[in-house]
């Protein structure tokens, strides 16, 4: 079974740091991309970034509310995705979820199939 | 970064009910569509890919379509189960962005 389990969520203030984890099981991990996307209280969904599968280098997108404050990463050896949040503010309020995704086409687009239950992130 | 906007935000419906769901992208973004269904406090549940494809084991009830810059979610003969928020997401080009979604409730 495919299963998904976020971490390292809790109470932080701003401009501390937080480091979010993603442990996966079930699959295998150096095939798939892993996206981070949040949810702040009583809101949407917002893609926060994403990392893209060893086989096309582990590199990362962001989305523009967190570039140059947040990193994604990956560790193959324990199957992990991480997200690294420094200078957190306020509005990172929000339920963090990691998702796998399914790379179409061999090409740059990705959507996400599985999810995890998420972790919440309450900065303040 | 592209916009999606769907319609209506919410909507009451029966069981049984055939539901139909707007999302609207502010480019064309060809067939790169996905559906997601959650529920309050749960994860994103995928039902739709590339704009039409089911995903696996979720019922033939839902269905997808469009291309371009209009995308619709169908839902035929609503179930009790089926009583959630649905948003759509486009991969066509990064940032990756979601709709506001529409949340689906009992009349």
């Amino acid at each position: 079974e495919v299963q998904l389990v976020e971490s390292g969520g809790g109470l932080s203030q701003p401009g501390r740091s937080l480091r979010l984890s993603c442990t996966t099981s079930g699959f295998k991990f150096g095939d798939y991309a892993m996206s981070w996307v949040r949810q702040a209280p009583g809101k949407g969904l917002e893609w926060v970034g994403l990392v893209r599968s060893k086989t096309y280098g582990g590199t990362t997108q962001y989305a523009a509310s967190v570039k140059g404050r947040f990193t994604i990463s990956r560790d193959e050896s324990k199957s992990i995705a991480y997200l690294q949040m420094n200078s957190l503010k306020t509005e990172d309020t929000a339920v963090y979820y990691c998702s796998r995704n399914i790379q179409l086409w061999l090409l740059d687009y990705y959507y996400m199939d599985v999810w995890g239950t998420g972790t919440t992130v309450i900065v303040s | 970064a592209i916009l999606l906007t769907q319609s209506p935000s919410s909507l009451s419906a029966s069981v049984g009910d055939r539901v139909t769901l707007s999302c609207r992208a502010s480019q064309a973004i060809g067939t790169a569509v996905a559906w997601y269904q959650q529920k309050p406090g749960k994860p994103p549940k995928l039902l739709i890919h590339e704009a039409s494809n089911l995903e696996s084991g979720v019922p033939p009830r839902f269905s997808g379509s469009g291309s371009g810059t209009d995308f619709t979610l169908t839902i035929t003969s609503l179930q009790p189960e089926d009583f959630a928020t649905y948003c759509c997401q486009q991969f066509d080009r990064f940032p990756l962005t979601f709709g506001p979604g529409t949340k689906v409730d009992i009349k």
